[in-house]
């Protein structure tokens, strides 16, 4: 247990549709990363919070890709318009201010038809 | 960005053997991690190694930040020690962004 929760564990979506992550760290963590992973590669930074403030985004997020990490604490990211290219394992992982030691969620698995 | 390459690609070891695994960087860098993904896709932190050598039971990890690479060393393989294996790099002085390399997938074979 990395005492990090995701949700939903697998979402089918058809194209088009809006979809939404939840990641639930079980402690306080003041850092809190979202992933992209996938087939073959390894994972590709989102976006990062440190606390409620997002402070970082990839050129990867996309004008509808969103998220947001209200009161510091769980946090949650929408793709809207879903396309078949966003088919992918999306990974939540915490850290301390400190940044030494990752804890991965086990991701949301998305599949877009 | 920061290049990360990781070698080798594939390994396929008989159980007991060991093993050396390399990540290379392009970058200088004040953090690198080591994970391992199971079959079931969780990463599990192996180790925090920016620079020196640590170890945990069989595995060992050694940094030379001013070369440039990290070597993760496996040692008496068990099948579960299969999965593939990550370094991830954050560069130095350029915020908060970890770059992953393409990972080393390791098959142990009883």
């Amino acid at each position: 247990d990395t005492g990090v929760s995701q949700d939903p564990r697998h979402k089918i979506t058809k194209r088009g549709q809006n979809v939404t992550f939840r990641c639930d760290p079980i402690s306080e963590h003041n850092r809190l990363y979202w992933y992209r992973q996938t087939l073959g590669q390894g994972p590709e930074f989102l976006t990062y919070f440190q606390n409620e403030a997002q402070l970082e985004k990839s050129r990867l997020l996309s004008d509808r890709f969103s998220a947001e990490r209200p009161k510091g604490s769980f946090s949650t990211l929408e793709i809207q318009r879903t396309e078949q290219g966003d088919s992918a394992m999306y990974l939540c992982a915490i850290s301390g201010l400190s940044r030494e030691t990752q804890y991965f969620g086990p991701g949301t698995r998305l599949l877009v038809l | 960005g920061i290049q990360v390459e990781q070698s080798p690609p594939d390994l396929i070891l008989q159980e007991g053997a060991n093993s050396t695994l390399r990540c290379n960087f392009s970058d200088s860098v004040n953090n690198l991690q080591w994970f391992h993904q199971n079959p079931w896709g969780q990463l599990i932190n192996l180790f925090y190694i920016p620079s020196g050598t640590k170890q945990n039971g069989r595995l060992s990890a050694t940094t030379v930040a001013t070369e440039r690479y990290s070597l993760l060393y496996i040692s008496s393989s068990q099948t579960t020690d299969s999965g593939v294996y990550f370094c991830a790099v954050e560069k130095k002085n350029t915020g908060n962004q970890f770059y992953f390399g393409t990972g080393t997938s390791l098959t142990v074979i009883p």
